[in-house]
C-alpha cells in the first residue's frame, strides 16, 4: 500500500469554479503535512503547510482529518493559472531519525479553462 | 525562487556509464535531500544529508550515492545507469527544526539514458 494516495484526475473546470482535491495517508503517526504545486516540466514549489486547524491562504483551504488520515485542498474562484499538477505531501514521524523524510502522492491535474 | 540551483539542467547517459549530479541549498540551509521523478509520478525520496552525513534512504540499490559538502552543498552519483534511471533529479534543502520539515527544490536536472 503506498504512503500517500491521490486521485490522479485530471480536473477540467471553467473559471471561477470551486474545486477540491482529496488525499489519503497510510502513516497513523505522520506529523507533517503539505500541498505542493507544480507546474508542467518544472520543480514542486509549495503551496501551503497543513495544520490540524485547517488553514487558509487567499482562495485555498487546506483540512487535515487525522482520525480518517485524510488531507483536502479546496480552491476557490478558480483562476487559469491556477492549472498545474498538485501534490500531496507527507513528512511522516521516523523514529530513527527526526529529520525526516516527504511522501509524495503522484499529483492530481488541473486544468482551468477560459 | 527558492535559492536552490542544480547542475547540469539536462544530461544524456549512455546505459553502464557513472553520472554526478550537484545541488547548492538555500543560504541557511543544513539539510540536502534527493528525490527521482519519473514521468506521470510523484517524487520518491532518495536519501537524505545532514552534517555531511546521510541521514535516511530510500529503496534505492547503492550505485546511488551522494556526499555533503560543509558548504551543504550536495552530489549525488548514480554508478552503472539503467534504462529506467531516466527521470527528473530533484535536490530540496531545508533547516531542520522539530516538528517542522518545510524543504524547498531546485529546478532539478533531467536525466535521459538511452
Amino acid at each position: 500500500r503506498k504512503e500517500v494516495e491521490q486521485d490522479p484526475g485530471p480536473f477540467n473546470v471553467p473559471e471561477g469554479a470551486t474545486v477540491a482535491f482529496n488525499c489519503t495517508y497510510s502513516n497513523s503517526a505522520s506529523q507533517s503535512f503539505f500541498w505542493y504545486r507544480q507546474d508542467c516540466r518544472k520543480e514542486p514549489k509549495l503551496l501551503m503547510s497543513v495544520y490540524s486547524s485547517g488553514n487558509e491562504d487567499g482562495r485555498f483551504t487546506a483540512q487535515l482529518n487525522r482520525a480518517s488520515q485524510y488531507i483536502s485542498l479546496l480552491i476557490r474562484d478558480s483562476k487559469l493559472s491556477d492549472s498545474a499538477t498538485y501534490l500531496c505531501v507527507v513528512n511522516p514521524y521516523d523514529r530513527g531519525s527526526t529529520l525526516g523524510r516527504l511522501y509524495f502522492g503522484r499529483g492530481t491535474q488541473l486544468t482551468v479553462w477560459p | 525562487e527558492t535559492g536552490v540551483t542544480q547542475s547540469p539542467t539536462h544530461l544524456i547517459k549512455t546505459r553502464g556509464q557513472q553520472v554526478t549530479l550537484r545541488c547548492s541549498s538555500q543560504s541557511g540551509h543544513n539539510t540536502v535531500s534527493w528525490y527521482q521523478q519519473a514521468l506521470g509520478q510523484g517524487p520518491q525520496f532518495i536519501f537524505q544529508y545532514y552534517r555531511e552525513e546521510e541521514n535516511g534512504r530510500g529503496n534505492f540499490p547503492p550505485r546511488f550515492s551522494g556526499l555533503q559538502f560543509p558548504n551543504y552543498s550536495s552530489e549525488l552519483n548514480v554508478n552503472a545507469l539503467e534504462l529506467d534511471d531516466s527521470a527528473l533529479y530533484l535536490c530540496a534543502s531545508s533547516f531542520w527544526l522539530a516538528g517542522v520539515n518545510e524543504q524547498f527544490f531546485g529546478p532539478g536536472t533531467r536525466l535521459t539514458v538511452l
